[in-house]
């Protein structure tokens, strides 16, 4: 079955610097990865995902690209704000119907100002 | 707003006892619905996947007699935790897509605490 690594497991930065998240995936069969974030005891939320016929994928302050070659994909958050310390989880899928979510283990983003 | 509604949101109950978890799909048919548990600052594990009139599917070292699924209708699955111990304390979230390869869309989750 799919096997998400992720790192680092946690990132500090200084408010308006860049952080980077990367993740790996075994199953070359996984085409869908989405990235969420997840605040204490809440569900998680969905930021941005990349499908695997796309390289880049960008949304205002945060982007996603995927290298299907090497089988990792990475997150970038520019400019950030300490809104954004949460805990982030990279996540990968294969196409079959009924494939669920793997989830990486989770990078906990602590932005200061 | 919210496309899977999950009941209840918070449960503490005594060892021993059975809790029942409840996830609906709002305003679209699941046939297929995903259960994941969550320790704290863990990440989400994948416990089983819930298909719409047949039995659910588990993963590896999850227990199915521990852990009943029951998917009766297209709108929704329930999760039951058969005497649950404080072992089994944890947060627990249901998803499904609304369209098959479609972003997978969570319910709120349930935090289960046994005493």
């Amino acid at each position: 079955g799919e096997n998400v690594e992720q790192h680092p497991s946690t990132l500090s930065v200084q408010e308006g610097d860049s952080a980077v998240i990367k993740c790996t995936y075994s199953d070359s069969a996984s085409n869908y990865f989405p990235w969420y974030k997840q605040e204490l005891g809440k569900r998680p939320q969905l930021i941005i995902d990349i499908r695997s016929n796309v390289g880049e994928k960008k949304d205002q302050r945060i982007a996603v690209t995927l290298n299907k070659t090497a089988k990792h994909f990475s997150l970038h958050i520019t400019e950030t704000q300490p809104e954004d310390s949460a805990v982030y989880f990279c996540a990968a899928r294969g196409n079959q119907a009924g494939t669920a979510l793997i989830f990486g283990k989770g990078t906990t983003l602590s932005v200061s100002s | 707003g919210a496309v899977v509604s999950q009941h209840p949101s918070w449960v503490i109950c005594k060892s021993g006892t059975s809790v029942k978890i409840e996830c609906r799909s709002l305003d679209f048919q699941a046939t297929t619905m995903f259960w994941y548990r969550q320790f704290p600052k863990q990440s989400l594990m994948l416990m089983a996947t819930s298909n719409e009139g047949s039995k659910a599917t588990y993963e590896q070292g999850v227990e199915k007699d521990k852990f009943l699924i029951n998917h009766a209708s297209l709108t929704l699955s329930t999760l039951t935790v058969t005497s649950a111990h404080p072992e089994d304390s944890s947060f627990y979230i249901c998803s499904a897509p609304t369209v098959s390869n479609q972003p997978q869309h969570f319910g709120d989750g349930t935090r289960l605490s046994i005493l």
